[in-house]
């Protein structure tokens, strides 16, 4: 069975531009969740969708958004990117809730300029 | 107070050793609590995943849960230096998983 894909792996932008980062979870599982791993912070909830809605929300700031298709695929945008943004940003899977096993798959590292 | 708190190391044994890795927490709501294992410029991948309180034994891995505390464990046993990598517990509170920063682990040959 595959695993959680995510692209791109890599991505350089400036500040103020806007960035989409996707998501494949892993066939059957209708839960994703996202989250942003950095040094100084570790690993924070940004959010979670079911069935195309989001459920969960972390305490993020409303510049990052995302969306979950009908295919359980998901993608997630941040707008007018900040420096602080620079961050590796991880998707997980899991059959239906987050309290489950979490696949995550290898992040999208996201450098800010 | 953070929600989580894990020491981050770095740990350093030599091959062979028992490594014990703790997290503390202050949220008595929590009931899921897990250990994720992540290597250089990977994923977390999901060790351990303890309902409650209590122990739960996988191979070499041991997971311990003291709710009344508010303490949990991972142990190691017979470390290898495969197992070189970065630990994070994390705990499911109102339908997210709150981590901590993780302990850096180094097992030397």
């Amino acid at each position: 069975k595959a695993g959680v894909t995510q692209t791109p792996r890599y991505l350089i932008k400036t500040r103020g531009q806007q960035v989409t980062l996707s998501c494949s979870p892993i066939s059957g599982h209708r839960s994703v969740s996202w989250y942003q791993q950095t040094p100084g912070q570790g690993l924070q909830f940004l959010f979670e969708y079911f069935s195309e809605t989001q459920r969960n929300k972390g305490n993020f700031p409303g510049r990052f958004s995302g969306r979950q298709f009908s295919n359980s695929r998901s993608e997630m945008n941040v707008s007018t990117l900040e420096l602080g943004d620079s961050a590796l940003y991880l998707c997980a899977s899991s059959l239906e809730r987050v309290q489950e096993t979490q696949y995550f798959g290898p992040g999208t590292r996201l450098l800010v300029l | 107070q953070k929600e989580v708190e894990q020491d981050p190391g770095p740990l350093s044994v030599p091959e062979g050793a028992i490594v014990s890795l703790n997290c503390t927490y202050s949220n008595s709501a929590f009931q899921y609590f897990m250990w994720y294992r992540q290597y250089s410029r990977k994923g977390p991948e999901l060790l351990m995943y303890t309902y409650s309180s209590g122990n739960k034994e996988d191979g070499r891995f041991t997971a311990q849960v003291d709710k009344s505390s508010k303490y949990i464990s991972l142990f190691i046993r017979d470390s290898q230096p495969s197992d070189s990598a970065t630990y994070l517990c994390a705990m499911e509170g109102q339908g997210n998983l709150i981590f901590g920063k993780g302990t850096k682990l180094s097992v030397k040959p």
